[in-house]
């Protein structure tokens, strides 16, 4: 079955501090993944895709399919980095799949 | 942002009264999609549009129907709302086959 684990539902750092948010999918195929990031009863935003390796807002998620991994990375957390992060995973065309969030608190 | 438009953003009913929430584009988007928001759920896809009157169900469809009588609205019906229906609810578009989905604000939705 495809699925798409964070297994963290909270992660509190402090400001400076590296992040990490994990990400772990199953899927038998060849898949194509996101993080989308929610500020306080915003939108979901487009954080990241894998296929286009980009970093943004200092973020970067490396895909490991050895691992079946998306771990969204940042070296220096920032209080505005607060928000809830989802990690999705597209199988087919025209569906997402989305893990069950994890908040990201960044403390002054 | 994309332009997509929910509406109500907010509302409140009772139990066993009929709801309809709309989406509405100005992206000429092909796939529009309703998910449900809950915690320690993350985002469940419900039905899915994948052009004018076609229409597909997603992981959580029991108790909601979709229409799609325009490329631009796809609204969402609740028959007759359960209180475990109350949940916030997003829209999403997307375009081409590889494009990523855009999401709408939101509509919270309180059943008691």
């Amino acid at each position: 079955a495809q699925r798409v684990t964070q297994p963290e539902k909270l992660l509190s750092v402090f400001k400076g501090a590296p992040v990490e948010l994990k990400c772990n999918y199953s899927y038998s195929g060849s898949p194509e993944l996101f993080w989308y990031v929610q500020y306080s009863r915003q939108r979901l935003q487009l954080l990241l895709r894998h296929i286009s390796r980009e970093s943004i807002k200092g973020f970067t998620a490396d895909l490991n399919k050895g691992e079946t991994s998306f771990h969204l990375k940042k070296p220096f957390a920032q209080e505005e980095d607060s928000a809830m992060y989802y990690c999705a995973l597209r199988p087919y065309t025209d569906k997402l799949i989305f893990g069950t969030g994890t908040r990201l608190q960044v403390f002054p | 942002d994309a332009g997509i438009t929910q509406s109500p953003r907010h509302k409140v009913t009772e139990t066993g009264t009929p709801v309809t929430l709309r989406c509405h584009q100005t992206e000429n988007h092909r796939y529009m999609y309703w998910y449900r928001q809950d915690p320690g759920h993350g985002l469940r896809l419900i039905h899915y549009s994948y052009g004018v009157k076609d229409t597909d169900k997603g992981e959580v469809s029991d108790g909601y129907s979709v229409s799609r009588s325009k490329t631009e609205d796809f609204l969402l019906t609740l028959e007759s709302a359960t209180s475990s229906q109350t949940s916030v609810y997003f829209c999403a578009i997307s375009g081409k086959d590889n494009q990523p989905q855009h999401f709408g604000d939101g509509t919270r939705l309180s059943i008691l």
